[in-house]
């Protein structure tokens, strides 16, 4: 399958800093891409889906000032967590489609981010 | 919210068959049965996936009944590394479509 890579794989920051986090396609051009967030012993819940070079579409209830997204290449998105909390402590993990009916969705690896 | 139920753990002895079962009741004609994994701490890794017919390939087989209200995946010989939470995903095809994960079936393989 193709492959996606995430950076940094993980990271601890102090309450109230920003945290980049970078997504990128290494072998394909992701015309979507998603974010996904999982807590501890939980499922993945996808927080928003971006197209390249548009606004992104964000699931209820998650905060877009707060968790800023940019997809500006087709191998690049990044998600910002803004004025992090401890309560954002997470495992972030971005996947990549190329649209087509045959084409399918790849996973990165994940971010644990931790906030103290 | 998903449109699956899968049982929440399994156990299976290495070397076995895993056969993983899926009931999808409200799945509609052009939605896609998809099977990804997530060994622990990792992403989650594409399995395989299929409409109406069964498929094969090098990961595992998938039997979708007649009616598609439900499916199995099957991993025909397991090994200590297929442990795993495996998620059973009904969506329409295509690298846009956001995938909806549920709870998924805790698989784990014993020596």
């Amino acid at each position: 399958g193709a492959v996606v890579s995430q950076h940094p794989s993980w990271v601890i920051c102090k309450s109230g800093t920003s945290v980049k986090i970078e997504c990128r396609s290494l072998d394909f051009q992701a015309t979507t891409m998603f974010w996904y967030r999982q807590f501890p012993k939980q499922s993945l819940m996808l927080m928003a889906t971006s197209n390249e070079g548009s606004k992104a579409t964000y699931e209820q209830g998650v905060e877009k000032d707060k968790f800023l997204i940019n997809h500006a290449s087709l191998t690049l998105s990044t998600l910002t967590v803004t004025s992090a909390h401890p309560e954002d402590s997470s495992f972030y993990i971005c996947s990549g489609g190329a649209g087509g009916p045959n084409n399918e969705q790849f996973f990165g690896p994940g971010t644990r981010l931790t906030v103290l | 919210d998903a449109k699956t139920t899968q049982p929440p753990s399994m156990d299976c002895a290495e070397g076995r068959a895993a056969n993983l079962p899926c009931n999808h009741s409200t799945i509609s004609g052009n939605e896609y049965v998809y099977w990804y994994r997530q060994i622990h701490s990792q992403g989650p890794q594409y399995i395989i996936h299929g409409l109406k017919n069964n498929e094969t390939n090098e990961m595992a087989s998938l039997i979708i009944t007649e009616d598609r209200k439900s499916s199995t995946l099957i991993l025909p010989h397991a090994t200590l590394r297929d442990t795993a939470v495996y998620y059973c995903i009904v969506r329409l095809q295509g690298g846009s479509e956001k995938l909806v994960f549920g709870k998924g079936t805790k698989l784990t393989v014993n020596p």
